[in-house]
């Protein structure tokens, strides 16, 4: 079954310091999304990413974050420079198409760390 | 505003039957899903619901009622592996974007 894949699984970086997690989506998914989840918080929407731009974004994405799909395969999320609240798992997700409401398939998510 | 509302934890007994709750407001309705969640792992899906009525699928259904903004998971012949965090999550219309309830941490005991 094809499925979302992150890397790194886990990421500690120093406070200030710019991190680049990425996602590979499932092959023919049109849409995706960033999500993070603080340790024992609800998962929270952060971007949505359609057509090579943004198409929604949560008031947690703010100029520190940005996100690209610099190849066919990879999406990225970038942080230029971490806060300790930024530490969380951030997970990627994609689907197939937004308007039917299909499910969005997760990736396994990347454990930042910011210290 | 939106606002998704499940209870944070429940405990159940191996071999029962379990029901979660799960009441939203939200900016329109396109769908809603329950995931399962493991500690530490990603949400995975389990169902979905756009229609008012039960959706069965093995030892899970879940039902919804558009009107009255109320959905349940129902877990059946409950097994230990069942111990997870059940996430209630809702498509808004217009949007792709899910909104996720804070979770309910399940535990299965012997």
């Amino acid at each position: 079954e094809p499925e979302v894949t992150q890397t790194p699984s886990h990421q500690v970086t120093q406070m200030g310091q710019e991190v680049i997690l990425r996602c590979v989506p499932i092959s023919n998914h049109l849409y995706f999304y960033w999500y993070r989840q603080i340790l024992g918080q609800k998962v929270e929407f952060l971007v949505s990413f359609y057509n090579n731009e943004i198409s929604e974004k949560s008031e947690i994405f703010d100029d520190q974050f940005s996100v690209e799909r610099p190849d066919g395969s990879n999406f990225t999320l970038k942080i230029r420079s971490t806060k300790l609240e930024d530490s969380a798992m951030y997970f990627c997700a994609s689907s197939e198409v937004r308007d039917r409401p299909y499910e969005q398939y997760f990736g396994p998510g990347t454990r930042l760390t910011v210290t | 505003g939106q606002n998704i509302d499940q209870p944070t934890e429940m405990t159940a007994t191996e071999g029962a039957i379990v029901q979660i709750n799960c009441t939203y407001q939200t900016s329109g309705f396109n769908g809603l899903f329950w995931y399962q969640q493991h500690a530490g792992e990603a949400p995975t899906f389990l169902s979905y619901n756009v229609l008012d009525g039960l959706e069965e699928k093995g030892r899970f259904s879940s039902f919804l009622s558009r009107s009255k903004g109320y959905s349940y998971l129902l877990l059946k012949e409950l097994q230990m592996k069942d111990s997870a965090s059940y996430l209630c999550a809702v498509l808004p219309s217009n949007t792709g974007k899910l909104i996720f309830g804070q979770g309910t941490t399940l535990q299965v005991k012997p």
